[in-house]
């Protein structure tokens, strides 16, 4: 089974500054992939970036990055020069082979001027 | 280009009463379809998906149901709605044996009175 863990509820940010959002995973399979989603108020969901399990270089999307720590089991996300637009709930997620997306609990950024 | 639009995206029902959500994908075939719930405060938890007509997979047991009636069309029902059933949910597509990286409808907010 695999199980998304994000343990920060909550994080605050002052604009222009770097955030990084915890996720940590569990599973056993060896080849899988990570995603992150922004959930702005709106509560449409956004798909920001994707990790494959086998990709040797971090991925990044403009101002999106994933730090991968496989050793470590984690795929955590930093938003650099955060924007007032950034504010939203952000979730971690993941898959393997043909299995649907196992989502974790989200964090919710709050970006200040 | 790919669009899904779910509606209606604001309902509010009496419980005991019937619920019908309707979600269609354009500019695709043979999506994969899935239904999301997100209670207040929570992570999405995935209700069914579907990988053709007809295909209904359920992933938690409950007083709802889902049909494929057309290859881009993906329902949502139930036949009497309990107060536990509020919540926002989400319709979303992914290609064809690609189950990571999903694009979200607009989301329709359920309240159970």
């Amino acid at each position: 089974a695999q199980k998304i863990t994000q343990t920060q509820p909550g994080m605050f940010v002052q604009e222009k500054e770097a955030v990084t959002l915890d996720c940590t995973y569990d599973t056993s399979d060896q080849s899988y992939g990570l995603f992150w989603y922004k959930q702005p108020s709106s509560g449409e969901m956004i798909f920001l970036i994707y990790q494959g399990s086998y990709d040797e270089q971090n991925a990044t999307e403009g101002r999106y990055s994933l730090n991968f720590q496989k050793a470590r089991k984690s795929a955590n996300l930093v938003i650099s020069a955060s924007q007032l637009g950034d504010s939203a709930m952000y979730f971690c997620a993941m898959n393997s082979g043909y299995s649907t997306l196992t989502f974790g609990k989200g964090t919710m950024l709050l970006v200040s001027p | 280009s790919q669009t899904i639009h779910q509606w209606p995206a604001t309902l509010v029902q009496p419980v005991g009463s019937p619920l019908s959500l309707e979600c269609t994908v354009e500019g695709t075939s043979n999506p994969n379809l899935y239904w999301y719930r997100q209670a207040a405060g929570r992570g999405l938890q995935l209700l069914f998906y579907s990988v053709g007509i007809g295909q209904i997979s359920s992933e938690v047991p409950q007083n709802l149901s889902a049909s494929r009636p057309q290859d881009r069309q993906f329902i949502l029902s139930s036949k009497k709605l309990l107060l536990s059933d509020s919540g926002f949910y989400l319709c979303a597509w992914s290609v064809y044996k690609n189950t990571g990286e999903l694009f979200f409808g607009e989301g329709s907010r359920l309240t159970v009175l």
